[in-house]
């Protein structure tokens, strides 16, 4: 059982746009920055969105990300096959004094 | 080029003990935190541990604590995880990561090594 949830599964055709969410606590979402990751198969994780919507070099604007109160969510705008992957948000929790995972989201893209 | 590569993963038995390096190249190592994430074949990813870029600052997700030991020799630039008690449930890829200690991290990560506790 994560500390953050996300829903395990998600879809979308091509240019579509695809909403991931990532429900936390008052100890991590609600104070701290939400980091996301894509990682796509075979691979190791990728940072796509750090620290209030801010996005790595090479990482396209299609990826964004918002919060509300203890929840946040990852917008992925005209979808692309290549987008096929694992999502996972991540945040600092005050209370467990270390980083905490969601479960991760499969993005399918149809 | 921006580099990290771990090593020292194998199979391993119940109870005994293992210690990971990561191998940190073409970056000012001590400019960075390290953690340590991983990541049990077909499950989602877990911090396992992270240090600031001194070592004034460490800690540990719940499931290690007591057991896993994250240390880094910034002379070498290495990071290391010594893995003492290892359950069968600590079979996973371990993957090393650069970033901040609770602000943000992972803008490079290792490829992973796996360990396997059987």
């Amino acid at each position: 059982q994560s500390v953050l949830t996300q829903p395990p599964s998600a879809s979308g055709t091509p240019g579509q746009t695809v909403t991931i969410s990532c429900s936390g606590s008052r100890s991590n979402i609600r104070r701290n920055p939400v980091n996301w990751y894509q990682q796509l198969p075979g691979s190791a994780p990728k940072l796509l969105i750090y620290t209030n919507n801010q996005r790595p070099s090479g990482v396209p604007d299609r990826f964004s990300d918002s919060k509300s109160d203890s929840s946040a969510s990852l917008a992925i705008s005209g979808l692309q096959s290549e987008d096929e992957g694992d999502y996972y948000c991540a945040v600092w929790d005050d209370s467990r004094n270390g980083w905490v995972f969601g479960g991760g989201t499969k993005l399918t893209v149809l | 080029e921006v580099q990290l590569v771990e090593s020292g993963g194998g199979l391993v038995q119940p109870g005994r003990s293992l210690r990971l390096s990561c191998a940190a190249s073409g970056f000012t190592f001590d400019d960075y935190a390290m953690h340590w994430v991983r990541q049990a074949p077909g499950k989602g990813l877990e911090w396992v541990s992270g240090i600031s870029w001194n070592s004034g600052t460490s800690g540990y997700a719940d499931s290690v604590k007591g057991r896993f030991t994250i240390s880094r020799d910034n002379a070498k630039n290495s990071l290391y995880l010594q893995m003492n008690s290892l359950r069968p449930e600590d079979t996973a890829f371990y993957f090393c990561a650069r970033g901040q200690y609770s602000t943000t991290f992972g803008d490079i990560w290792g490829l992973g090594t796996l360990v396997t506790v059987s």
